[in-house]
């Protein structure tokens, strides 16, 4: 059964950084879309970034664009969430998806939190 | 960028009765390609409901989707206490950005 199990989350300062990864099972990574989407805490839900099966683009919120990077690697099952010049308003969980053939968020890891404060 | 707008904010039902949740999109949602998600307290979402009316594997037919353009509704025929939940919609046509709706909380 698929299953996706995020890491990486943490306490960080604003204008720190950190890293998510998504480590997935259960299916053939490489042949599907994966999202992140975040959720701040008792709010609702805010979709982040999207990378296509193959990594030939990349979409992003525009909250996050150009301090934000989606990237994969399909050796490794693995799907990452780099993240620069942290602001607080950045606190949320923040959930991996592997998508649906035309692009709805299919299944869902479990989430990882991310705390920005000083 | 297309916004969502779900109605009502919440909704007040008994078990047994039958809750219509609506999503109206600022702009036509291209190919019909709305999906609808279930969130219980402490968990992460479900998919419920994909390309407006088509039904996730392993829901139950008491959940169904419909409309197309810019206006969806989730109807859920007969609520089971598992159902009081918030649920989300969020448009996936064309290119991204594919934001949420802001959600309808359904409590008992």
């Amino acid at each position: 059964q698929v299953q996706l199990v995020e890491s990486g989350g943490g306490v960080v300062q604003p204008g720190g950084s950190l890293r998510l990864s998504c480590e997935a099972s259960g299916f053939t990574f490489s042949g599907y879309g994966m999202h992140w989407v975040r959720q701040a805490p008792g709010k609702g839900l805010e979709w982040v970034a999207f990378i296509p099966y193959d990594g030939s683009n990349k979409y992003y919120a525009d909250s996050v664009k150009g301090r934000f990077t989606i990237s994969r690697e399909d050796s490794k099952n693995t799907l990452y969430l780099q993240m620069n010049s942290l602001r607080p308003e950045d606190t949320a969980l923040y959930y991996c998806a592997k998508a649906l053939p035309g692009g709805a968020c299919g299944y869902w890891g479990q989430g990882t939190l991310v705390t920005v404060s000083s | 960028e297309i916004v969502l707008t779900q109605s009502p904010g919440t909704l007040s039902l008994s078990p047994g009765e039958r809750a219509t949740l609506s999503c109206r999109a600022s702009q036509s949602v291209r190919s019909n390609y709305l999906a609808w998600y279930q969130q219980k307290p402490g968990q992460a979402p479900r998919l419920l409901i994909y390309g407006a009316s088509s039904r996730a594997t392993g829901i139950p037919d008491r959940f169904s989707g419909s409309g197309s353009g810019t206006d969806f509704t989730l109807t859920i025929s007969r609520l089971e206490p598992e159902d009081f939940a918030v649920y989300y919609c969020q448009q996936y046509g064309g290119s991204p950005p594919w934001p949420f709706g802001q959600g309808t909380k359904v409590e008992i």
